[in-house]
C-alpha cells in the first residue's frame, strides 16, 4: 500500500528556516517524480516544487531561490528545505507522487502545517 | 505563466448533474486532471488524462477537454460529492505544474 507521511511543520518566525520531510512506503521515491504542493488557509492548491528521477528540480517564482527539494534514497524520504520564510508561506504542505508523462498526482500525504509568524 | 480559471462555486440538487469548467489557452491540447478535496482532507484524484478514472472512483465522475475548456461532470450528484474541485495540468514549456483556482460544489 502506498503511503506518504509528512512531518516537520510548525511555527517559525519570518526570515527563519524549516525542513519538511515526507516518508514514503509502498513504492520507491527515486523511481518516481515527487512534488510538494501547498494550500494557504482558505485558499486553493499551489504547486511548490518537483524533483524528477534524474534529480533535476523545478520551482515556481514564488519560492525559487528560497526552497530546495531533495530526497534521501536510503531512507525513501522526500524533503523540502525552506529558507527566508515569509508570512505568505503559511500553509498546509502536501507531498504528492507524480505520474509520468502527463503529470497528475495519484497519491498525496495528509499534509503538515507551516505557520510563519512573529 | 499558464492560468487555469474555474468558477468559484457550483450548486446542484441531489440526483442532478454538476458541470465544472476549467478554462485555459488551448487547454484542449494538454492533459487535464481533476481532484476532489473535502474539508480537512488531502486532495483525491478523480479524473486523469482528461477522462480516465482511477480505480475506486465512481463512473458518475467523467471528464472532457476541447478547445479552451476542460469539464468535469458529476452525474446523479450525491450529498457526499460536496467538496472543492481543482483542475490541474503540466505546462511542458516551463516544466511547471498548474492548478486551477478551485470550485466549491454545494449540494442543495
Amino acid at each position: 500500500e502506498v503511503q506518504l507521511v509528512e512531518s516537520g511543520g510548525g511555527l517559525v518566525q519570518p526570515g527563519g528556516s524549516l525542513r519538511l520531510s515526507c516518508a514514503a512506503s509502498g513504492f520507491t521515491v527515486s523511481s518516481n517524480y515527487m512534488s510538494w504542493v501547498r494550500q494557504a488557509p482558505g485558499k486553493g492548491l499551489e504547486w511548490v516544487s518537483v524533483i524528477y528521477t534524474g534529480g533535476s528540480a523545478y520551482y515556481p517564482d514564488s519560492v525559487k531561490g528560497r526552497f530546495t527539494i531533495s530526497r534521501d534514497n536510503s531512507k525513501n524520504t522526500l524533503y523540502l528545505q525552506m529558507n527566508s520564510l515569509r508570512a505568505e508561506d503559511t500553509a498546509v504542505y502536501y507531498c504528492a507522487r507524480g505520474s509520468y508523462p502527463s503529470g497528475y498526482y495519484d497519491y498525496w500525504g495528509q499534509g503538515t502545517l507551516v505557520t510563519v509568524s512573529s | 505563466s499558464y492560468v487555469l480559471t474555474q468558477p468559484p462555486s457550483v450548486s446542484v440538487a441531489p440526483g442532478q448533474t454538476a458541470r465544472i469548467t476549467c478554462g485555459g489557452n488551448n487547454i484542449g491540447s494538454k492533459s487535464v486532471h481533476w481532484y476532489q478535496q473535502k474539508p480537512g482532507q488531502a486532495p483525491v484524484l478523480v479524473v486523469y488524462d482528461d477522462s480516465d478514472r482511477p480505480s475506486g472512483i465512481p463512473e458518475r465522475f467523467s471528464g472532457s477537454n476541447s478547445g479552451n475548456t476542460a469539464t468535469l461532470t458529476i452525474s446523479r450528484v450525491e450529498a457526499g460529492d460536496e467538496a472543492d474541485y481543482y483542475c490541474q495540468m503540466w505546462d511542458s514549456s516551463s516544466d511547471h505544474y498548474v492548478f486551477g483556482t478551485g470550485t466549491k460544489v454545494t449540494v442543495l
